[in-house]
Protein backbone atom coordinates (compact mmCIF):
# COMPACT_ATOMS: atom_id res chain seq x y z
CA UNK A 1 0.00 0.00 0.00
CA UNK A 2 0.82 3.66 -0.20
CA UNK A 3 -0.16 6.49 2.09
CA UNK A 4 -0.12 9.79 0.40
CA UNK A 5 -0.45 13.04 2.15
CA UNK A 6 -1.44 16.23 0.16
CA UNK A 7 -1.20 19.87 1.24
CA UNK A 8 -3.02 21.81 0.78
CA UNK A 9 -6.62 20.14 1.91
CA UNK A 10 -8.35 23.00 0.43
CA UNK A 11 -8.20 26.65 -0.16
CA UNK A 12 -9.88 29.93 -1.32
CA UNK A 13 -7.83 31.60 -3.88
CA UNK A 14 -8.32 34.95 -5.79
CA UNK A 15 -8.49 35.18 -9.93
CA UNK A 16 -5.11 35.64 -11.10
CA UNK A 17 -2.95 33.71 -8.37
CA UNK A 18 -1.06 30.81 -8.29
CA UNK A 19 -1.57 27.73 -6.30
CA UNK A 20 1.22 25.02 -5.45
CA UNK A 21 0.02 21.78 -4.36
CA UNK A 22 2.49 18.95 -2.73
CA UNK A 23 2.16 15.36 -2.78
CA UNK A 24 4.44 13.39 -0.50
CA UNK A 25 4.11 9.31 -0.62
CA UNK A 26 5.48 7.48 2.16
CA UNK A 27 7.07 4.90 -0.13
CA UNK A 28 9.34 5.36 -3.53
CA UNK A 29 6.83 4.76 -6.60
CA UNK A 30 7.64 5.26 -10.21
CA UNK A 31 4.22 6.62 -11.44
CA UNK A 32 2.73 9.48 -10.18
CA UNK A 33 -0.09 11.11 -11.48
CA UNK A 34 -2.46 14.24 -11.39
CA UNK A 35 -6.14 14.37 -11.80
CA UNK A 36 -8.62 16.83 -11.58
CA UNK A 37 -12.25 16.49 -10.14
CA UNK A 38 -14.44 18.83 -11.07
CA UNK A 39 -17.59 19.48 -8.68
CA UNK A 40 -20.42 16.12 -9.68
CA UNK A 41 -17.90 14.81 -12.16
CA UNK A 42 -15.27 11.97 -12.97
CA UNK A 43 -11.62 12.34 -12.68
CA UNK A 44 -9.75 13.66 -15.41
CA UNK A 45 -5.84 12.89 -15.68
CA UNK A 46 -3.92 16.33 -15.99
CA UNK A 47 -0.54 14.40 -16.35
CA UNK A 48 2.17 11.86 -15.38
CA UNK A 49 4.87 13.29 -13.24
CA UNK A 50 8.21 11.76 -14.33
CA UNK A 51 11.41 11.77 -11.97
CA UNK A 52 13.90 13.73 -13.60
CA UNK A 53 11.92 14.53 -16.36
CA UNK A 54 9.29 16.52 -17.43
CA UNK A 55 5.65 16.00 -17.24
CA UNK A 56 3.41 13.98 -19.67
CA UNK A 57 0.64 16.13 -20.03
CA UNK A 58 -2.62 14.84 -21.42
CA UNK A 59 -4.81 16.64 -24.33
CA UNK A 60 -6.21 19.89 -22.76
CA UNK A 61 -3.71 20.33 -20.30
CA UNK A 62 -0.37 22.31 -20.54
CA UNK A 63 2.82 23.28 -18.72
CA UNK A 64 2.39 26.79 -18.75
CA UNK A 65 -0.88 26.07 -16.88
CA UNK A 66 -0.05 23.42 -14.45
CA UNK A 67 3.33 23.32 -14.13
CA UNK A 68 4.40 19.75 -12.03
CA UNK A 69 7.83 19.09 -10.37
CA UNK A 70 8.52 15.67 -9.63
CA UNK A 71 12.21 16.28 -7.92
CA UNK A 72 12.43 12.59 -6.36
CA UNK A 73 10.48 8.98 -6.33
CA UNK A 74 8.46 10.33 -2.91
CA UNK A 75 7.29 14.28 -3.46
CA UNK A 76 5.91 16.04 -6.57
CA UNK A 77 4.09 19.73 -6.98
CA UNK A 78 1.19 20.98 -9.34
CA UNK A 79 1.15 24.21 -9.53
CA UNK A 80 -2.50 25.97 -11.11
CA UNK A 81 -1.30 28.84 -12.40
CA UNK A 82 -3.17 32.20 -13.32
CA UNK A 83 -6.17 30.97 -11.97
CA UNK A 84 -9.87 31.48 -12.78
CA UNK A 85 -13.40 30.18 -11.46
CA UNK A 86 -13.35 27.37 -13.83
CA UNK A 87 -10.08 26.13 -11.87
CA UNK A 88 -12.67 25.12 -9.19
CA UNK A 89 -11.94 21.96 -8.61
CA UNK A 90 -10.29 18.88 -6.28
CA UNK A 91 -6.78 17.92 -7.55
CA UNK A 92 -5.74 14.56 -6.28
CA UNK A 93 -2.32 13.13 -6.46
CA UNK A 94 -2.17 9.61 -7.12
CA UNK A 95 0.58 6.86 -7.08
CA UNK A 96 0.56 3.28 -8.94
CA UNK A 97 1.89 0.77 -5.45
CA UNK A 98 4.18 -1.70 -6.05
CA UNK A 99 3.78 -5.17 -6.02
CA UNK A 100 0.91 -7.58 -4.92
CA UNK A 101 -1.58 -6.80 -8.54
CA UNK A 102 -0.55 -7.68 -11.64
CA UNK A 103 -3.16 -5.13 -13.11
CA UNK A 104 -1.66 -2.32 -10.92
CA UNK A 105 -3.55 -0.28 -8.04
CA UNK A 106 -4.28 3.51 -7.81
CA UNK A 107 -3.70 5.16 -4.35
CA UNK A 108 -4.69 8.65 -4.00
CA UNK A 109 -4.47 11.14 -1.48
CA UNK A 110 -7.76 13.11 -0.28
CA UNK A 111 -7.32 15.80 -2.42
CA UNK A 112 -6.95 19.56 -2.35
CA UNK A 113 -10.28 21.47 -3.40
CA UNK A 114 -9.78 24.85 -4.72
CA UNK A 115 -12.15 27.36 -4.88
CA UNK A 116 -11.43 30.49 -6.74
CA UNK A 117 -13.62 33.44 -6.88
CA UNK B 1 -7.20 2.71 -24.23
CA UNK B 2 -10.40 0.78 -23.59
CA UNK B 3 -13.45 3.03 -23.20
CA UNK B 4 -15.83 2.11 -20.25
CA UNK B 5 -19.67 2.52 -20.19
CA UNK B 6 -21.65 2.20 -16.65
CA UNK B 7 -24.89 3.34 -15.89
CA UNK B 8 -24.79 6.87 -14.07
CA UNK B 9 -26.92 6.13 -11.38
CA UNK B 10 -28.44 3.34 -9.80
CA UNK B 11 -30.44 3.01 -6.30
CA UNK B 12 -31.18 0.22 -4.03
CA UNK B 13 -32.31 -0.74 -0.85
CA UNK B 14 -30.17 -1.47 2.34
CA UNK B 15 -29.81 -5.85 2.67
CA UNK B 16 -30.20 -5.90 -1.53
CA UNK B 17 -27.81 -7.49 -4.07
CA UNK B 18 -26.61 -4.92 -6.33
CA UNK B 19 -24.72 -5.43 -9.40
CA UNK B 20 -23.07 -2.76 -11.75
CA UNK B 21 -22.23 -3.73 -15.02
CA UNK B 22 -19.55 -1.79 -16.58
CA UNK B 23 -18.84 -2.41 -21.00
CA UNK B 24 -15.75 -2.79 -22.61
CA UNK B 25 -15.56 -3.66 -25.54
CA UNK B 26 -12.45 -2.82 -26.79
CA UNK B 27 -10.20 -4.20 -23.81
CA UNK B 28 -6.23 -5.56 -24.58
CA UNK B 29 -5.04 -8.73 -24.01
CA UNK B 30 -2.67 -7.25 -21.41
CA UNK B 31 -5.75 -5.50 -19.41
CA UNK B 32 -7.09 -5.99 -16.01
CA UNK B 33 -10.72 -4.91 -15.10
CA UNK B 34 -10.28 -2.73 -11.81
CA UNK B 35 -12.83 -1.34 -9.76
CA UNK B 36 -12.75 1.64 -7.38
CA UNK B 37 -15.20 3.46 -4.66
CA UNK B 38 -15.22 6.81 -3.73
CA UNK B 39 -16.66 9.03 -1.34
CA UNK B 40 -17.57 12.38 -1.00
CA UNK B 41 -14.65 14.50 0.00
CA UNK B 42 -12.17 11.11 -0.38
CA UNK B 43 -10.00 9.85 -3.25
CA UNK B 44 -11.28 6.57 -4.89
CA UNK B 45 -9.98 3.64 -3.50
CA UNK B 46 -9.56 -0.14 -4.73
CA UNK B 47 -11.97 -2.74 -4.31
CA UNK B 48 -11.68 -5.67 -6.30
CA UNK B 49 -9.78 -6.50 -9.31
CA UNK B 50 -10.00 -9.51 -12.12
CA UNK B 51 -8.56 -10.36 -15.53
CA UNK B 52 -11.19 -13.39 -16.06
CA UNK B 53 -14.15 -15.40 -14.56
CA UNK B 54 -14.69 -14.86 -11.27
CA UNK B 55 -12.70 -12.53 -8.44
CA UNK B 56 -14.28 -12.30 -4.61
CA UNK B 57 -13.36 -10.83 -1.78
CA UNK B 58 -14.38 -9.64 1.59
CA UNK B 59 -16.37 -6.93 -0.15
CA UNK B 60 -17.28 -7.38 -3.48
CA UNK B 61 -17.48 -10.23 -6.15
CA UNK B 62 -16.47 -9.37 -9.60
CA UNK B 63 -17.38 -11.50 -13.00
CA UNK B 64 -15.90 -11.14 -16.26
CA UNK B 65 -17.48 -13.23 -18.89
CA UNK B 66 -15.10 -15.32 -21.02
CA UNK B 67 -14.96 -12.53 -24.02
CA UNK B 68 -14.20 -9.64 -21.28
CA UNK B 69 -16.21 -7.18 -23.46
CA UNK B 70 -18.27 -6.62 -19.91
CA UNK B 71 -17.29 -6.96 -16.18
CA UNK B 72 -20.07 -7.12 -13.21
CA UNK B 73 -19.76 -6.11 -10.08
CA UNK B 74 -21.61 -7.19 -7.25
CA UNK B 75 -22.26 -5.83 -3.76
CA UNK B 76 -24.04 -8.05 -1.42
CA UNK B 77 -26.78 -7.46 1.23
CA UNK B 78 -25.61 -3.48 0.74
CA UNK B 79 -25.76 -0.98 3.72
CA UNK B 80 -26.35 2.99 3.50
CA UNK B 81 -22.41 2.96 3.91
CA UNK B 82 -22.09 1.85 0.42
CA UNK B 83 -23.66 4.97 -0.84
CA UNK B 84 -20.85 5.81 -3.11
CA UNK B 85 -19.39 6.30 -6.78
CA UNK B 86 -18.03 2.94 -8.43
CA UNK B 87 -15.58 3.40 -11.36
CA UNK B 88 -14.98 0.74 -13.44
CA UNK B 89 -11.46 1.00 -15.05
CA UNK B 90 -9.33 -1.22 -17.72
CA UNK B 91 -6.09 -1.25 -18.43
CA UNK B 92 -2.87 -1.82 -16.66
CA UNK B 93 -1.27 0.40 -14.03
CA UNK B 94 2.15 -1.73 -13.45
CA UNK B 95 4.08 -1.25 -16.25
CA UNK B 96 4.52 0.58 -19.42
CA UNK B 97 2.94 3.53 -20.58
CA UNK B 98 -0.32 2.41 -19.87
CA UNK B 99 -2.52 4.46 -17.81
CA UNK B 100 -5.64 4.41 -15.97
CA UNK B 101 -8.49 6.59 -17.03
CA UNK B 102 -11.56 7.18 -15.17
CA UNK B 103 -15.14 6.66 -16.94
CA UNK B 104 -18.30 8.61 -15.71
CA UNK B 105 -18.83 6.33 -12.91
CA UNK B 106 -21.68 4.69 -11.25
CA UNK B 107 -23.19 6.72 -8.40
CA UNK B 108 -25.00 4.61 -6.05
CA UNK B 109 -27.82 5.64 -3.82
CA UNK B 110 -28.74 2.97 -0.93
CA UNK B 111 -31.96 3.74 0.20
CA UNK B 112 -33.54 2.69 3.63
Amino acid sequence: SAVISQKPSRDICQRGTSLTIQCQVDSQVTMMFWYRQQPGQSLTLIATANQGSEATYESGFVIDKFPISRPNLTFSTLTVSNMSPEDSSIYLCSVVGSGRRRGGELFFGEGSRLTVL
Amino acid sequence: LAKTTQPISMDSYEGQEVNITCSHNNIATNDYITWYQQFPSQGPRFIIQGYKTKVKNEVASLFIPADRKSSTLSLPRVSLSDTAVYYCLVGVGTFGNEKLTFGTGTRLTIIP
